[in-house]
């Protein structure tokens, strides 16, 4: 197995102002990292792969400018929502992938609930 | 396009019972399945996959088939115990899980 954690767990912000999410792989190093969104009552919906030391490829649909990701190290990918507004509010998620395992399995973190006002 | 579709949104098991999901695809190029367990404001939790190459796999209470003829997957969960109540969420994926589809997922309820 491997341990994915998120922080901050919660977070309510105002309209027009930024947040920044942090997904960390704690006891393995994960060269690929996801970030999913998911509404209520509905599927995980995989937003962008986020690269160790290069750029993130984003799904079609998903703003590469309001959704910033960042894979600075091995064990760390942020996700920041700039200029966040009312209809960002969701349930987002990551999820990474250990290689030293030999299955593929993408394990996740416990999610961060954002709210706008 | 929903490319994997659990058709039950949610499922009602007496405890001890067996829990049977099911979920179906149309992307003919996925070769990897995962089932994940998933209670409300958590992220997924992994509980066993299987890839094309098989047609079932065991771990413990849990059993996944895979039918590529059909395009239909299924969790088997049995017995079904109390804690087992949550929502679970089938994804595919082809060439290895670096991008999953995620099905809408069923609620599963166990009834004591």
């Amino acid at each position: 197995g491997a341990v994915v954690s998120q922080h901050p767990s919660w977070v309510i912000c105002k309209s027009g102002t930024s947040v920044k999410i942090e997904c960390r792989s704690l006891d393995f190093q994960a060269t690929t990292m996801f970030w999913y969104r998911q509404f209520p009552k509905q599927s995980l919906m995989l937003m962008a792969t986020s690269n160790e030391g290069s750029k993130a490829t984003y799904e079609q649909g998903v703003e590469k400018d309001k959704f910033l990701i960042n894979h600075a190290s091995l064990t760390l990918s942020t996700l920041t929502v700039t200029s966040a507004h009312p209809e960002d509010s969701s349930f987002y998620i990551c999820s990474a992938q250990n290689p030293g395992e030999i299955t593929d399995t993408q394990y996740f973190g416990p999610g961060t609930r954002l709210t706008v006002l | 396009d929903q490319q994997v579709k659990q058709n039950s949104p949610s499922l009602s098991v007496q405890e001890g019972r067996i829990s049977i999901l099911n979920c179906d695809y149309t992307n003919s190029m996925f070769d990897y399945f995962l089932w994940y367990k998933k209670y409300p404001a958590e992220g997924p939790t992994f509980l066993i996959s299987i890839s094309s190459i098989k047609d079932k796999n065991e771990d413990g209470r849990f059993t996944v088939f895979l039918n590529k003829s059909a395009k239909h997957l299924s969790l088997h969960i049995v017995p079904s115990q109390p804690g087992d109540s949550a929502v679970y969420f089938c994804a595919a994926s082809e060439g290895g899980a670096q991008k999953l589809v995620f099905g809408q997922g069923t609620r599963l309820t166990i009834n004591p």
